[in-house]
C-alpha cells in the first residue's frame, strides 16, 4: 500500500533554513505528482506546493513563493522541500501527499508528517 | 486566490443523527472539490473526490455533492467515530476550508 514517511523536521531560529524530505513507497512514484502540505498547531490545513511527476513543473502557496523549493529524485523515490529565510509563521507539521495524477490533482494518501518549530 | 468558507465552525451530535456540512467557493471551482477527514492526532484521510465519489474503502454513509461554487458533505447514522475535523479542498488552485469540527455527544 501507499507509505510515505517525512523527516528532517528540526527546531530552527527565523531566517534560517531547512530542507525537509518524504520518502515514498507502495505505488510508481514516477507517475504521480507530489504535494507539501502543512499544519501550524491547533490550526486548518495550509496547501505549499505541488511538483509535477517529471519534476518540470512546479506551483507554490503565495505565503512561500521565492522561499521554498520543491524538488524530487525519482531514482530514489523521494521528494524534498528545501525552506529557507524561514519565518515563525512557518511552523507546523508538513505533510508530504501523493497526487492522484501526473499533474495537477487532489491528494488521496498523506504521511505522518514531520514537525518543523521556527523560533529564536 | 479562491477563497473555501465552510459552515457551520463546529458542531455537536448525538449519533444516528444526520449532519450536512456545506463549502462555499468564492468563484466556481467546477467539480474539483474534495472532503477529507482528519481526526485528532491523526493524518488527514479523503473522503469524497470530484464533489461527490467516495474514494475506496469510504463507508456508504458518507456522501458529497454540489457544483460550480456550492457543496455539501452529508453524514448519515452517525458514529463516535466520526468525530473528527473535516476540510473541503479544490484542485484548481489548491485551497482548503477552514474546517468543520464535529463532536459526538
Amino acid at each position: 500500500q501507499v507509505h510515505l514517511v517525512e523527516s528532517g523536521g528540526d527546531v530552527v531560529q527565523p531566517g534560517r533554513s531547512l530542507r525537509i524530505s518524504c520518502a515514498a513507497s507502495g505505488f510508481s512514484f514516477s507517475d504521480y505528482a507530489m504535494h507539501w502540505v502543512r499544519q501550524a498547531p491547533g490550526k486548518g490545513l495550509e496547501w505549499v506546493t505541488i511538483i509535477s511527476f517529471d519534476g518540470k513543473s512546479q506551483d507554490y502557496a503565495d505565503s512561500v513563493k521565492g522561499r521554498f523549493t520543491v524538488s524530487r529524485d525519482n531514482s530514489k523515490d523521494t521528494v524534498s522541500l528545501q525552506m529557507n529565510d524561514l519565518k515563525p509563521e512557518d511552523t507546523g507539521v508538513y505533510y508530504c501527499a501523493k497526487g492522484l495524477s501526473s499533474y495537477w490533482s487532489l491528494s488521496d494518501y498523506w504521511g505522518q508528517g514531520t514537525l518543523v518549530i521556527v523560533s529564536s | 486566490e479562491i477563497v473555501l468558507t465552510q459552515s457551520p465552525d463546529f458542531q455537536s451530535v448525538t449519533p444516528k443523527e444526520k449532519i450536512t456540512i456545506t463549502c462555499r467557493a468564492s468563484q466556481s471551482v467546477g467539480r474539483s472539490l474534495h472532503w477529507y477527514q482528519q481526526k485528532p492526532g491523526q493524518t488527514p484521510k479523503l473522503l469524497i473526490s470530484y464533489a461527490s465519489q467516495p474514494f475506496s474503502g469510504v463507508s456508504s454513509r458518507f456522501s458529497g455533492s454540489g457544483s460550480g461554487t456550492d457543496f455539501t458533505l452529508t453524514i448519515n447514522g452517525l458514529e463516535a467515530e466520526d468525530a473528527a475535523t473535516y476540510y473541503c479542498h479544490q484542485s484548481s488552485t489548491f485551497t482548503f476550508g477552514q474546517g468543520t469540527r464535529l463532536d459526538i455527544k
